[in-house]
């Protein structure tokens, strides 16, 4: 079976533009939370979805959004980026919102 | 205070050693907990969870312990392939719901 992809591996942006983030979890698995890496630290949680609606939200500004399709997939929107926003931004995949969550290869973005 | 708290290493051992890594957290209540291991710019990979009982696979044991929100993992007989940052990771479902990651330990495995 295929693990969680995520799409793209890399992007560079510019400061004050936005960018989106997609990502496909493992088949059969409902719930899709995403989280932000910087070098040296653990992952940053950001938003967790289920059956298409939020079930939970980290610490970040409203210029983090996200949303899940019907078909389990999700996107990350990033508006007015911020040369902090220069992170891995990973997407973690789970059966239901409280089993074990699978990574998948995340998306590098660097802010400009 | 940090919700979960990891020594950063690095540790720097030799091929066949056992090595041991800790874990704090602050939230007791804390449901769920796992070791994930992360390769240098890869995805974290989910290494074990971890169960009041404690539990082994292979060469390693996870153990906690509530009463003093701690968490350990042990390595036996270490492979050079050991080599990794090791991610303790806690559930609290609370509002926001989220798996919480320490910072990590850095594992080297040395010929």
């Amino acid at each position: 079976d295929a693990g969680v992809t995520q799409s793209p591996t890399h992007l560079i942006k510019t400061r004050g533009q936005q960018v989106t983030l997609r990502c496909s979890p493992i088949s059969g698995h409902k719930s899709v939370s995403w989280y932000q890496q910087v070098l040296g630290q653990g992952p940053q949680f950001i938003f967790q979805y289920y059956e298409k609606e939020e079930r939970g939200r980290g610490n970040f500004p409203d210029r983090f959004s996200a949303r899940q399709f019907p078909n389990y997939s999700s996107e990350l929107n990033v508006n007015a980026l911020l040369l902090g926003d220069s992170a891995l931004y990973l997407c973690a995949s789970s059966l239901e919102v409280l089993y074990e969550q699978y990574f998948g290869p995340g998306t590098r973005l660097t802010v400009t | 205070r940090k919700e979960v708290e990891q020594d950063p290493g690095p540790f720097n051992v030799p091929e066949g050693a056992t090595v041991a890594f800790n874990c704090t957290y602050s939230n007791s209540a804390s449901q769920s907990f796992f070791w994930y291991r992360q390769d240098c710019r890869k995805e974290p990979k989910l290494l074990m969870s971890v169960y009041s009982s404690g539990n082994e696979d292979g060469r390693f044991t996870a153990q906690l312990n509530r009463a003093s929100q701690y968490i350990s993992l042990l390595i036996r007989d270490s492979k050079l392939s050991d080599s990794a940052t090791y991610l303790c990771v806690v559930w609290v479902d609370t509002g926001r719901r989220a798996l919480t990651f320490g910072s990590g330990t850095r594992l080297q495995v040395q010929p």
